[in-house]
C-alpha cells in the first residue's frame, strides 16, 4: 500500500531532551516536507526536500534540523526541544513533478513538551 | 503575517445546499493554489488546485475559482454533503522553490 508512515505517532518529552519524528514513503518520491498545525495558524512548513541531499527551509525552520540522506526517509530532528513546539506535526511527500500532483500526506504526530 | 487567509474559521451548511470557502492571499508571486480535506486524527488530503492562468476548475462536486486582480480563491461544493464535513485548508505556492504556504483552515460542518 502506498503510503507515507510517521513515527512515533503520539510523543511526550521534557524541555531539552533531543527527539526525532521519523518520515518514511513507499512511493518513490522525490518532494518531501514537514509541515507543523496549531490552532488558529493552520499548517506551517518547517523544512522541505526536493531530493537526496537537498533541504531547504520552509517559514518556520527555528528549533528544527532535517536530513535526507535516502529517498524514502526525511527525519525531523529537535536538538533541544521547548514548550512552544508542542504541536501536531505532518510528512507529506510528492512525485516528480511536484506543483502538479497532490502531496501525500502522513497521519501526523502529536508531540507535547513539557 | 499570514501571506494566506482564510477568514472563517467555520461555516456550517445544510446537506444538497451550496458550501462556499474563501481564501485570501496576500503574494503576488503566487501561481499556483490547491485546497486539501482533513479529517480528525487523519493527515489532508489533496482536494483540487487551479493555475494562475485558469480561473476556474471543476472536478465532480468541487469547483475552484481563481479572481488574481482581486487575490481571492474559493471553492464551491455542490450539492454538500454530510460526508464533506472536515477542515478546508487552502495553500498557494511560487513558481520557484518548494514553499507551500497554507491558510489557517475553515471547519465545514454539513447538517442532515
Amino acid at each position: 500500500e502506498a503510503q507515507v508512515t510517521q513515527n512515533p505517532r503520539y510523543l511526550i518529552t521534557v524541555t531539552g531532551k533531543k527527539l526525532t519524528v521519523t518520515c518514511s514513503q513507499n512511493m518513490n518520491h522525490e518532494y518531501m516536507s514537514w509541515y507543523r498545525q496549531d490552532p488558529g495558524l493552520g499548517l506551517r512548513q518547517i523544512y522541505y526536500s526536493m531530493n537526496v541531499e537537498v533541504t531547504d527551509k520552509g517559514d518556520v525552520p527555528e528549533g528544527y534540523k532535517v536530513s535526507r540522506k535516502e529517498k524514502r526517509n526525511f527525519p525531523l530532528i529537535l536538538e533541544s526541544p521547548s514548550p512552544n513546539q508542542t504541536s501536531l506535526y505532518f510528512c507529506a511527500s510528492s512525485p516528480p513533478g511536484w506543483r502538479d500532483n497532490e502531496q501525500f500526506f502522513g497521519p501526523g504526530t502529536r508531540l507535547t513538551v513539557l | 503575517d499570514q501571506q494566506v487567509k482564510q477568514n472563517s474559521p467555520s461555516l456550517s451548511v445544510q446537506e444538497g445546499r451550496i458550501s462556499i470557502l474563501n481564501c485570501d492571499y496576500t503574494n503576488s508571486m503566487f501561481d499556483y493554489f490547491l485546497w486539501y480535506k482533513k479529517y480528525p486524527a487523519e493527515g489532508p488530503t489533496f482536494l483540487i488546485s487551479i493555475s494562475s492562468i485558469k480561473d476556474k476548475n471543476e472536478d465532480g462536486r468541487f469547483t475552484v475559482f481563481l479572481n488574481k486582480s482581486a487575490k481571492h480563491l474559493s471553492l464551491h461544493i455542490v450539492p454538500s454533503q454530510p460526508g464533506d464535513s472536515a477542515v478546508y485548508f487552502c495553500a498557494a505556492m511560487g513558481n520557484q522553490g518548494g514553499k507551500l504556504i497554507f491558510g489557517q483552515g475553515t471547519e465545514l460542518s454539513v447538517k442532515p
